[in-house]
């Protein structure tokens, strides 16, 4: 059975860091194949890819968050991480990781981590 | 950046009743593999998207067989055969065939 969870600090202040973690059972990023992506949704609004990471540390970027972004992993510990740097409210919204599998599916998602950037 | 752009259902649609969904693509979301790269989610309410088809036409593991994608290159549709209650929410359609990646703005379901 395949699970996610992301995790992140909840609140924080305009111009900050945001570090979230997702952390997934049920498959491994050392897969052939296998990739993890973050996704995030402003509260009643739609879906924003953001970045993928895949088995072999290719990485891949939304263009629209002008290098904000820095995708990771930790194969060892199955963790993928974002961090998006100088945070404002635009930022706020729930925070999704998906896996990704056999060519751009993302057959499996996290239950969401909220995150407001307020001052 | 490939715009998905999504129609809107004539809600609420009643119990028992077909609902289509329609996206269209600015770019052929054809691969040189002919595979074409494009999801469908739903999205109840308060709870993930859930991956319904992907490659325009393939369900997902464990999803209802009332669930169909089809399409072109650009335009594409997905069809759900006597809806229930549970169908209720917001459908997403995705395309994967190039980065960044994006998703269509949503299609809200209502069931009567």
């Amino acid at each position: 059975q395949v699970t996610l969870k992301e995790s992140g600090p909840g609140i924080l202040q305009p111009s900050q860091t945001l570090s979230l973690t997702c952390t997934f059972s049920g498959f491994s990023l050392s897969t052939y194949g296998m990739g993890v992506g973050w996704i995030r949704q402003p509260s009643g609004k739609g879906l924003e890819w953001l970045a993928n990471i895949w088995w072999d540390d290719d990485k891949y970027y939304n263009p629209s968050l002008k290098n904000r972004l820095t995708i990771s992993k930790d194969t060892s510990n199955n963790q993928a991480f974002l961090k998006i740097t100088n945070v404002d409210t635009a930022d706020t919204a729930t925070y999704y990781c998906a896996r990704i599998e056999a060519l751009g599916v993302m057959d499996a998602w996290g239950q969401g981590a909220s995150v407001t950037v307020s001052s | 950046d490939i715009v998905m752009t999504q129609g809107v259902l004539p809600n609420p649609v009643p119990s028992g009743e077909s609902a289509s969904i329609t996206c269209r693509s600015s770019k052929s979301l054809v691969y040189k593999d002919g595979k074409t790269y494009l999801n469908w989610f739903l999205q109840r309410p308060g709870q993930s998207p859930q991956l319904l088809t992907y490659w325009m036409s393939t369900r997902a593991s464990g999803v209802s067989d009332r669930f169909s994608g089809s399409g072109s290159g650009t335009y594409f549709t997905l069809k759900i055969s006597r809806v229930r209650a549970e169908d209720a929410g917001v459908y997403y359609c995705q395309q994967v065939r190039e980065y960044p990646l994006t998703f269509g703005s949503g299609t809200k379901l209502e069931i009567k």
